[in-house]
């Protein structure tokens, strides 16, 4: 089975420091993907990844950056954390396919707090 | 992003069949169905998917209208275990969205 490992169930940070979610998938996937998930609002793509040291912005970039140095390994970064940013964020990963016919895998999300 | 449209609830007994309908009428051609499924405090498993054709695996069947703006996904024998948030949506450019979902409960 497909293993996506996110370093961090919870997390509590200050507003304005800069933050770092990892990620990490064992089954060699080229794609790799950041969500947030927030009530009311479902789930938004933040990046995603197709390839080592690629990155392309999803829905909502803004605030974030990410890098992916290593295949397996996919990480998002926020700059300055702001209380916005609070959130259930949710790695996944996926092989690359021809259009949808790939089914994602997902972490079990971190669940971020910024006071 | 093609737009979704669920029940918000839904309500089974054990060891009944199941049937979680969505509304996808706005889907593109070439996006397939998907389906997940969140149970509390963890991230999202993927069900099933699929093109046009109905299609079965080892958790559930996907039943695709003719017209493709509708699906239905199907637990056969329901568990206390599939009580969950499930998800359809179209994906043709690997990007998932997903709505309010359907909270299915599963009394004993």
């Amino acid at each position: 089975d497909v293993k996506v490992t996110q370093s961090s169930r919870y997390l509590v940070k200050r507003t304005g420091e800069k933050v770092f979610l990892e990620c990490v998938q064992d089954m060699d996937h080229e794609n790799m993907f950041w969500y947030r998930q927030d009530p009311g609002l479902g789930l938004r793509l933040i990046y995603f990844s197709y390839d080592v040291k690629m990155k392309e912005k999803g829905d909502i970039p803004e605030g974030y950056s990410v890098s992916r140095e290593k295949k397996e390994r996919f990480s998002l970064i926020l700059e300055s954390a702001s209380t916005n940013q609070t959130s259930m964020y949710l790695c996944a990963s996926s092989l690359r396919g021809f259009g949808g016919n790939q089914p994602q895998h997902f972490g079990d999300g971190t669940r971020l707090s910024i006071l | 992003d093609a737009k979704t449209t669920q029940p918000n609830s839904m309500e089974s007994n054990e060891e009944e069949p199941v049937h979680l309908p969505c509304n996808h009428s706005t889907i593109s051609g070439t996006d397939y169905i998907h389906w997940y499924r969140q149970l509390p405090s963890q991230g999202p498993e993927y069900v099933i998917h699929g093109l046009t054709s109905n299609v079965n695996n080892r958790m559930a069947s996907l039943a695709i209208a003719e017209d493709r703006k509708s699906s239905t996904l199907i637990l056969h024998r329901a568990t206390l275990r599939d009580a969950a948030v499930y998800y359809c949506t179209p994906e043709g450019a690997q990007k998932l969205v997903f709505g309010q979902g359907t909270r299915l409960t599963i009394n004993p």
